[in-house]
């Protein structure tokens, strides 16, 4: 079946706007995931999904950032009031279940750049 | 917490030779995964292998080989008869077995070109 999608590919937003990335996960995966890839920090972990539950939120760099998903299925993650340094590639990741070293799946990204 | 480190920021290799990326990670749990993805410029991370701390045996895939040592806290990968479609990021990676045993933890990654 399909891989796991994000859109948009790319986006460029002004500081001080919000905006919203979408994450698609491969079909019946009970577990979402959203890493961010930057050039100073590398790759972190941002908070995870089971089912529609977040239980842990602690990755999140600050309460600009907050996420949902509905139906056990999409994501969003959503940037308030931007800022530079927000500036990053968003990874979303699916797995069958959380934990049990199940292979996480990416998707191909959301490059943000705040201008 | 635990860390994962890359100390090698780029690799180069002819293909067809052998190559081998280093990796040190350090935890105070006994049961974790460690696992190699890869990232093309394409952006896309793929799994290479994964390695279940409990297991003795070194994870094998096709070319692709490591070399779990727990007690140095070592998991290098070997990749054997480099292609150019070789080329690419790969990371460490680190899960727990237990507990918060959903997240990845990552190294900074090292930039590998197999050249022709």
């Amino acid at each position: 079946g399909a891989g796991v999608s994000q859109s948009p590919s790319n986006k460029v937003t002004e500081k001080g706007k919000d905006v919203e990335l979408r994450c698609d996960p491969i079909s019946g995966h009970t577990a979402l995931y959203w890493y961010r890839q930057s050039l100073g920090q590398g790759l972190e972990f941002l908070i995870y999904f089971q089912g529609n539950s977040a239980p842990d939120k602690s990755g999140l760099p600050s309460d600009r950032f907050s996420a949902e998903r509905t139906g056990g299925s999409v994501s969003t993650l959503t940037i308030q009031r931007t800022q530079q340094e927000d500036s990053a590639v968003y990874l979303c990741a699916s797995s069958l279940v959380v934990g049990g070293g199940y292979e996480q799946y990416f998707g191909p990204g959301t490059r943000l750049t705040v201008t | 917490a635990q860390t994962v480190t890359q100390s090698q920021p780029e690799m180069s290799v002819q293909e067809a030779e052998t190559v081998t990326l280093s990796c040190t990670y350090d935890t105070s749990e006994s049961n974790y995964y460690l696992f190699w993805y890869k990232q093309p410029p394409s952006r896309q991370m793929i799994l290479v292998i994964r390695q279940e701390a409990y297991k003795q045996q070194n994870a094998t895939e096709n070319r692709f080989s490591v070399n779990f040592q727990k007690a140095a806290k070592s998991f290098s990968l070997k990749i054997s008869d480099s292609q150019l479609g070789d080329t690419a990021m790969y990371f460490c990676a680190f899960m727990k077995r237990g507990g918060s045993n959903y997240k990845l933890t990552f190294g900074k990654g090292t930039l590998l070109t197999v050249n022709p």
